[in-house]
């Protein structure tokens, strides 16, 4: 099974308007953290946002928001007032386990949802 | 505060022959992340380094691939000989885990599209 699951290969949303960019994940581990990037077609991967497993709040970041729901696995990214500079490809990423002092971890992440912003 | 730095942007070789790609990471991260994006793919991890040691590099073809990270700082990742499908992106992240609060996030370079004919 996919461990990161991004069903929407391309979105396109209005000027202005509200854009949700789903993502389902598969862990069978508790504590995990879940990352969103945004790759333009310069192609550097720029970090948004992150949630962790045990966050009881939704993580926000300026326009930027995950509609987080455990039970369903589910790690949904939303972005209010679309702009024409948030036209890019959207990637979903997992880390699983906790994060260790002295110790990274490797991102498992999703295909990507190419979002298109129109006028 | 500089971000990852990567060179080069962009190399066109032909298959057999080697390239190198360097990797200058955020200064003070401690963690140093080689990834390979294939095109319409999201990212796949090759090898991981803590300080100077490489922790996880099971998903490093050694055959062809090599990396070293000397003195913990600076990276570069090696392939030779190259072949046709090693035709992609590679990018370069890290990250700071070396104290308190930990934040694993990973911050990414520009990457270094390859293209092998």
């Amino acid at each position: 099974a996919q461990k990161i699951t991004q069903t929407q290969p391309g979105m396109f949303v209005q000027e202005k308007e509200a854009v949700t960019l789903d993502c389902t994940y598969d862990t069978s581990d508790q504590s995990y953290g879940l990352f969103w990037y945004k790759q333009p077609s310069s192609g550097e991967m720029i970090f948004l946002i992150y949630q962790g497993s045990y966050d009881e709040q939704n993580a926000t970041e300026g326009r930027y928001s995950l509609n987080f729901q455990k039970a369903r696995k589910s790690a949904n990214l939303v972005i209010s007032a679309s702009q024409l500079g948030d036209s890019a490809m959207y990637f979903c990423a997992m880390r699983e386990g906790r994060v260790l002092t002295g110790g990274g971890n490797k991102l498992t992440f999703g295909t990507g949802t190419q979002l298109k912003v129109e006028l | 505060e500089a971000g990852v730095v990567q060179s080069p942007r962009y190399k066109i070789i032909e298959k057999k022959q080697p390239v190198a790609f360097w990797c200058n990471p955020i200064s003070g991260h401690n963690t140093l992340y080689w990834y390979r994006q294939n095109l319409g793919q999201g990212p796949e991890l090759l090898i991981r380094y803590e300080n100077e040691e490489a922790v996880d590099d099971s998903q490093l073809p050694k055959d062809r691939f090599s990396a070293e990270r000397l003195k913990g700082v600076d990276s570069t990742l090696k392939i030779q000989p190259a072949e046709l499908g090693d035709s992609a992106v590679y990018l370069c992240a890290s990250s700071y885990t070396a104290g308190l609060p930990v934040t694993d996030t990973q911050y990414f370079g520009p990457g270094t599209r390859l293209t092998v004919l």
